[in-house]
């Protein structure tokens, strides 16, 4: 079976300083993993995704995460948060013989002045 | 373009009655999913279609959710005598193949159903 470990539901931080979102991901086979974003009201929307190649993965926002196959973890992070990136990011994961993503419980980050 | 589309925003029911939900993916995606995430949780996978049929459904919790896409396009879940615990948010996605590894997801805002 296949699974997401968010270890952080809040992580409050101040604006311009680093972040760090932590996800496991649990599964006896290679799998593809994803950070989603949902602002509030919204949908989620594709942050990154790694499928192969290159373990440090850049997506939009200035977002970057690193895939650790022998740690099991595809960890988020920034180096620089604005007040704008609060959120609620969710990691998400697949594996063969899935559907579709299995996602995470969400980390809602909180970014103040 | 226009993203993916739902309806209503928000619905309340009272206990028993049937629902439907409305999705209308972005033009010509083949795939749409459903997904249910109730509060403080991450979306949980409820069904997949690929064009008009019904590829997966294992994420349904009961014989009460029912949904479809007879055209390849629009689709409806239909909860029958809901119940409290049906309430949640109700997303959609679509993508453009039948591929969730390498096409993005593209999700709607959702549904948020409360029953009473």
């Amino acid at each position: 079976a296949q699974s997401v470990t968010q270890l952080d539901s809040q992580v409050p931080v101040f604006e311009e300083a680093p972040v760090e979102l932590r996800c496991n991901y649990s599964s006896s086979v290679s799998v593809y993993l994803f950070w989603y974003v949902q602002y509030p009201n919204q949908g989620l929307q594709l942050l990154l995704k790694y499928l192969s190649g290159s373990t440090l993965v850049k997506g939009i926002n200035g977002f970057e995460a690193e895939f650790n196959k022998s740690q099991t973890s595809f960890h988020l992070r920034k180096p620089s948060v604005h007040i704008s990136d609060t959120a609620e990011y969710f990691c998400a994961v697949i594996g063969p013989g899935y559907s579709t993503l299995t996602f995470g419980k969400g980390t809602m980050l909180l970014v103040s002045p | 373009g226009a993203g993916v589309s739902q309806s209503p925003r928000y619905k309340v029911a009272k206990r028993g009655q049937d629902v439907a939900l409305r999705c209308d993916p972005i033009s010509g995606h083949v795939s749409l999913f459903w997904y249910q995430q109730a509060l403080g949780q991450g979306p949980e996978f409820l069904t997949y279609f690929q064009n008009e049929a019904q590829l997966d459904k294992s994420g349904l919790p009961s014989d009460r959710f029912f949904a479809e896409r007879p055209e390849g396009s629009v689709s409806t879940l239909k909860i029958q005598r809901t119940q409290q615990e049906d309430s949640a948010v109700y997303l959609c996605a679509s993508s453009d193949t039948g591929s969730s590894y390498n096409s993005p997801l593209h999700f709607g805002n959702g549904t948020r159903l409360t029953v009473t």
